[in-house]
């Protein structure tokens, strides 16, 4: 089954205290990136990366790190969490190339409280 | 960059009637326009999409309509059904390049009263 996997899909930890949250897809997708969804605020865009090796800012990255070293994995580092990056995170990922339009895969979410 | 803004945030119909999101984009270079739907605690489906070169595009009860010249698109919704209930996000971007992504508009919660 094509899916994007996401983990954990729930933590709550302490301002300071590095975490990594996990993405991983199945599809042999070049392009992946990490949202953030906030109430009234929709999704912005963290990080993305156009392949193994090639990341880039989105919107939103202060705070976030990101690497990818493998095609299928995407990881989302917080070095130093603080209250403000408590949210809800997606990865997503789509191909590229031709055709041009491919809609992007969400993975089911990270709920991130950070206290 | 794209900056994608879109109407309302929240939209309440009866059971039946119609439902129309709207939204609008910045960057004429744009020429794709997907619309995510989003149920409570779920990731966001695509529902449908349109490309710049297509004014309309319908699929059963949803359709999507494109402006390119006032740089705005909706989203219909025909026959509302309780199970249409959710979050709803307009997006925007242009062809491939170096540079591409995806830009969101903040989402509409439509609730289908029964």
């Amino acid at each position: 089954e094509a899916q994007v996997t996401q983990n954990p899909r729930y933590l709550i930890t302490v301002t300071g205290k590095k975490l990594t949250v996990t993405c991983s897809q199945n599809m042999n997708h070049e392009y992946m990136s990490w949202y953030r969804q906030d109430p009234g605020l929709g999704l912005r865009q963290i990080y993305y990366s156009m392949n193994v090796e090639v990341t880039d800012k989105g919107d939103v990255p202060e705070g976030y790190k990101v690497s990818r070293k493998e095609k299928r994995n995407f990881p989302l580092i917080l070095e130093s969490p603080s209250p403000n990056q408590t949210s809800l995170y997606f990865c997503a990922s789509r191909t590229l190339g031709s055709p041009p339009y491919q809609p992007q895969h969400f993975g089911d979410g990270t709920r991130l409280s950070i206290l | 960059g794209e900056n994608v803004e879109q109407h309302p945030s929240t939209l309440s119909v009866q059971e039946g009637d119609s439902a129309v999101i709207k939204c609008t984009y910045s960057d004429s270079a744009s020429n794709y326009f997907p619309w995510y739907k989003q149920e409570l605690g779920k990731r966001p489906q695509l529902i449908i999409d349109i490309r710049s070169n297509v004014g309309e595009k319908k699929d059963q009860r949803i359709a999507v309509t494109l402006n390119k010249t006032a740089k705005h698109f909706s989203l219909h919704i025909t026959e509302t059904q309780p199970e249409d209930s959710a979050v709803y996000f307009c997006a925007a971007t242009r062809r491939e390049t170096s540079g591409s992504r995806l830009t969101f508009g903040e989402g509409t919660q439509l609730t289908v009263n029964p």
